[in-house]
């Protein structure tokens, strides 16, 4: 079974709009939550993280959200650009086994229009 | 560039075959992972290995095996290749087993 569920699958949003993908997980081991960016014919990239420990982590126009008691996370793209069309990732993983053993959502496939 | 290198970007292979991939992993790192990416089942973590060693295991089959040798690069040996094998097999790498990873482009397996 699918122990992150992502949504939407895709999304389309205008040029200088908010992005925003929804996460959710029930295994309240995972203590890691990354979220990856992926373009076509490319492997995925590491664009945020965050640890249950805070609930919200910005880096530029990524920020992420936490909510531990619902067991949900989303990622928040600002001022989103065209250059921002890909599909992105949420995960999960647990620091007691291994970081790398990452649980990934479905994806979203976000386009940006100019 | 990410500065994991896989080989071959493409392969196309016909059922029954076998087929090796191959991932020299970033400068330093010493652990390797292999992810296959599929429009049936997503990304999968499929096995780790750190330093030589096998540390994790996840979804992988018993016609699949891997290993990472002495120099760090790892191989994996995919065999009784089905159709529902083609997917898009990744492998990332990260300085130890807790540290972030980065993937390299992927080879893209067409089983035929």
């Amino acid at each position: 079974q699918q122990q992150v569920k992502q949504s939407p699958q895709s999304l389309i949003v205008q040029k200088g709009g908010i992005s925003i993908i929804n996460c959710a997980y029930e295994n309240t081991a995972f203590d890691y939550f990354p979220w990856y960016q992926q373009f076509p014919g490319k492997g995925p990239a590491l664009l945020i993280a965050i640890r249950p420990d805070v609930s919200e982590k910005k880096e530029g126009r990524f920020t992420i959200s936490f909510n531990k008691s619902a067991k949900q996370f989303s990622l928040h793209i600002m001022d989103s650009q065209p250059g921002d069309s890909a599909t992105y990732f949420c995960a999960a993983s647990t620091r007691g086994s291994t970081l790398g053993r990452l649980y990934f959502g479905r994806g979203t496939q976000l386009t940006v229009w100019p | 560039d990410s500065g994991v290198t896989q080989t071959p970007k493409h392969l196309i292979t016909a059922t029954g075959q076998r087929v090796t991939l191959r991932c020299s992993p970033r400068s330093g790192d010493l652990s390797v992972y292999w992810y296959q990416q599929s429009l049936d089942q997503g990304l999968q973590f499929l096995i780790q290995y750190y330093n030589g060693e096998e540390r994790a295991k996840g979804n992988i089959l018993e016609r699949f095996s891997a290993q990472q040798f002495p120099d760090l690069h790892s191989e994996l040996n995919l065999s009784s290749l089905e159709l529902g094998d083609s997917a898009l097999y990744f492998c990332a790498s990260s300085r130890t087993a807790n540290e972030k990873l980065f993937f390299g482009s992927g080879t893209q397996l067409s089983v035929l």
